[in-house]
């Protein structure tokens, strides 16, 4: 099946800091990625909707300035987490979507604010 | 507003039984659903997708099945094997919608 790739896996921070997280689609073309946030032993929760070449769409609770994604081609998404906090602390994990509607998930990324 | 739920939330069975796990919504005019599998501490991959004009999908010793109609779906799963051990999660897409909507999945132990 196709590949997305996810960058970094894991990473540590220091509260106030900010992260950036990579998400590529290595062997097609993604119109549409998704960002989720998931908790331990709990379901996935849909950060975002990104559209290349457009505003990302927000769901209800998520703070936009707080959680910048950028979808900059057709194969790339990063999600920016800014001014990073304890309560920031989770697994993020990108979706990518091919041409045909299915949807591929990347890897994820554990990040720990300290 | 898509609902999905799948029963049950949490199956132990073991190894070399033949189990089903349930996936059911709420609106049927879906474009497709996607079976996922999810191990501890890493992303999904995709196990099946099945349009909405199909019935059915298989790969290897699954099988997936799709009833728009009645609004559910059932990951087969034959002989299973303490590998098969993860949660697996379905999804669906709404003609409509861009997003799908995931349902909150159902863990599986398969005991050796």
């Amino acid at each position: 099946g196709a590949v997305v790739s996810q960058h970094p896996s894991r990473v540590i921070c220091k509260s106030g800091t900010s992260v950036k997280i990579e998400c590529r689609s290595l062997d097609f073309q993604a119109t549409t990625m998704f960002w989720y946030r998931q908790f331990p032993k709990k379901s996935l929760m849909l950060m975002a909707t990104s559209n290349e070449g457009s505003k990302a769409t927000y769901e209800q609770g998520v703070e936009k300035d707080k959680f910048l994604i950028n979808h900059a081609s057709l194969t790339l998404s990063t999600l920016t987490v800014t001014s990073a906090h304890p309560e920031d602390s989770s697994f993020y994990i990108c979706s990518a979507r091919d041409p045909l509607h299915e949807q591929y998930f990347g890897p994820g990324t554990r990040l720990t604010v300290t | 507003k898509q609902e999905v739920t799948q029963i049950p939330a949490a199956l132990s069975v073991p190894e070399g039984e033949n189990l089903v796990l349930n996936c059911s919504f709420t609106d049927s005019a879906i474009y497709n659903l996607q079976w996922f599998r999810q191990d501890p501490g890493k992303g999904l991959t995709s196990l099946l997708l099945i349009q909405s004009s199909q019935r059915e999908q298989t790969s290897g010793r699954l099988n997936a099945s799709l009833d728009k109609s009645s609004g559910r779906s059932t990951l087969y799963i034959a002989a299973s094997q303490p590998g098969d051990s993860a949660t697996y999660l379905c999804a669906v897409l709404n003609t409509n919608a861009g997003k799908s909507t995931f349902g909150d999945g159902t863990t599986l132990t398969v005991k050796p």
